[in-house]
């Protein structure tokens, strides 16, 4: 597509629920990103993709977060058993590649995640 | 390990005035750094980036130069406008990576 496309925009769930946000990255990107902006805070990372899989985990903040990306493209980012930290944007990026030198992001407009 | 510092917001200011948006940073190697914007309701884009010490970059009106000395690289712009009034973000890139580092991001509100 045109950009980075982000599902839902908006999520309210109740504590304990399990949800699922999506990234459809543009056609072509090899690389993806989750970002997690929390209020006051700065852009966290959590995950980044090149292809299907994950070289660098390291910013899930607990086993709780999972992620996948199928065909090189969709991205879906699962948190289990909600809590009400989680509340926060989460931004999906994409990017042509993440080799040597350097490849713009693109960046999604984000989901809001509320956890009532 | 790699962090970047932006002065707290919001910032608010007068349409026409100027503008400085302080950043610092630490970094394990030579970083590249970026400033991006997020307009409200839009996504992050990039506003202007710098590769390596004494550089400037500029875009729509905005400067910033990299401070290797300081480890700096504040963004600026010379005459504000209501449509600046967005969130700004200053990011650092390390290494052969494409991993960006972002700061906590400052608010800037322009009053007509």
């Amino acid at each position: 597509g045109a950009g980075v496309s982000q599902s839902p925009s908006n999520k309210v769930t109740e504590k304990g629920k399990d949800v699922e946000l999506r990234c459809d990255p543009i056609s072509g990107h090899t690389a993806l990103y989750w970002y997690r902006q929390s209020l006051g805070q700065g852009l966290e990372f959590l995950i980044y993709f090149q292809g299907n899989s994950a070289p660098d985990k390291s910013g899930l903040p607990s086993d709780r977060f999972s992620a996948e990306r199928t065909g090189g493209s969709v991205s879906t980012l699962t948190i289990q058993r909600t809590q009400q930290e989680d509340s926060a944007v989460y931004l999906c990026a994409s990017s042509l590649g993440s080799g040597t030198g350097f490849y713009g992001y693109t960046f999604g407009s984000g989901t809001r995640l509320t956890v009532v | 390990g790699n962090s970047v510092t932006q002065m707290e917001g919001p910032v608010t200011l007068s349409e026409e005035a100027f503008l400085t948006i302080n950043c610092t940073y630490t970094a394990t190697g030579y970083p590249s750094l970026f400033w991006y914007v997020q307009y409200p309701g839009e996504g992050l884009q990039l506003l202007l980036k710098a590769t390596k010490a004494d550089d400037k970059g500029s875009n729509k009106g905005f400067e910033a130069t990299y401070r290797k000395e300081t480890t700096s690289f504040h963004l600026e712009k010379g005459s504000v406008q209501v449509s600046d009034s967005a969130v700004y973000f200053c990011a650092l890139r390390v290494g052969a990576g494409n991993m960006l580092t972002f700061g906590g991001g400052t608010r800037l509100m322009v009053k007509p």
